[in-house]
């Protein structure tokens, strides 16, 4: 795959732990965030998504929390697995005037490992 | 449903040499967007098409140039390439600008030598 990995973030856990990937974003105008999954050689893939006017939201085995305050958005997955490992994107849209066109700004990324 | 593809796989040009990567997708989306990832930088918006026939500059448009005259298929055209081109490019589509999840097609790495 890619080395998209370069210089990158990188988090390593052991298989069955809990993880929690933090992202600052940079807009306070920015009204939906979304986490990307990105396995190398692939796509980025839709995770979860949470709207500016929530500060949680849970899905299978992941939450992701929003502190508006310090700009601030975490992904927790539970129970961490093996096929887990990957490159984990956050994603913000900001909504100027209604017309954003759905256009997102990608943040770094962060590499996660999972060891068995 | 396919969803986001895009071809070619892979290419390998030599400076100055033109190309079109073409992405399409099958699940009637308006919006489209091409990106392009280098490492540690994360994903950057070249162009994006709010619909067919229209096209708008995005993060790092110079060098690149994009077609929508079908609403399924994006074009991203290089004129002339450069080593900075040399990157992987990633194709996406979205449905509502009101919920703006992007499905990803699966890239193409391009490099200029």
């Amino acid at each position: 795959g890619e080395s998209v990995g370069l210089h990158l973030p990188t988090l390593s856990v052991q298989e069955g732990d809990n993880s929690i990937i933090n992202c600052a974003y940079s807009n306070s105008a920015s009204d939906y965030f979304i986490w990307y999954k990105q396995e190398s050689g692939k796509g980025p893939q839709f995770i979860i998504d949470i709207r500016s006017n929530m500060d949680k939201r849970q899905g299978q085995r992941v939450t992701v929390l929003l502190n508006k305050t310090v700009k601030h958005l975490s992904l927790q997955i539970a129970a961490t697995q093996p096929g887990d490992s990957a490159v984990y994107f956050c994603a913000e849209n900001m909504n100027a005037g209604g017309t954003s066109y759905g256009k997102l700004t990608f943040g770094q990324g962060t590499i996660l490992t999972v060891h068995p | 449903n396919a969803g986001v593809t895009q071809t070619p796989k892979f290419r390998v040009l030599k400076t100055g040499q033109s190309m079109t990567l073409l992405c399409a997708q099958d699940m009637n989306h308006e919006y489209m967007y091409w990106y392009r990832q280098d490492p540690g930088m994360g994903l950057r918006l070249i162009h994006y098409s709010v619909g067919e026939g229209t096209t708008a500059k995005g993060e790092v448009p110079d060098g690149y140039n994009v077609s929508r005259l079908k609403k399924q298929n994006f074009l991203l055209g290089l004129e002339s390439a450069a080593p900075s081109q040399t990157s992987v490019y990633f194709c996406a589509s979205s449905y509502l600008a009101g919920r703006p999840e992007q499905f990803f097609g699966p890239g193409t790495r391009l490099t200029v030598l």
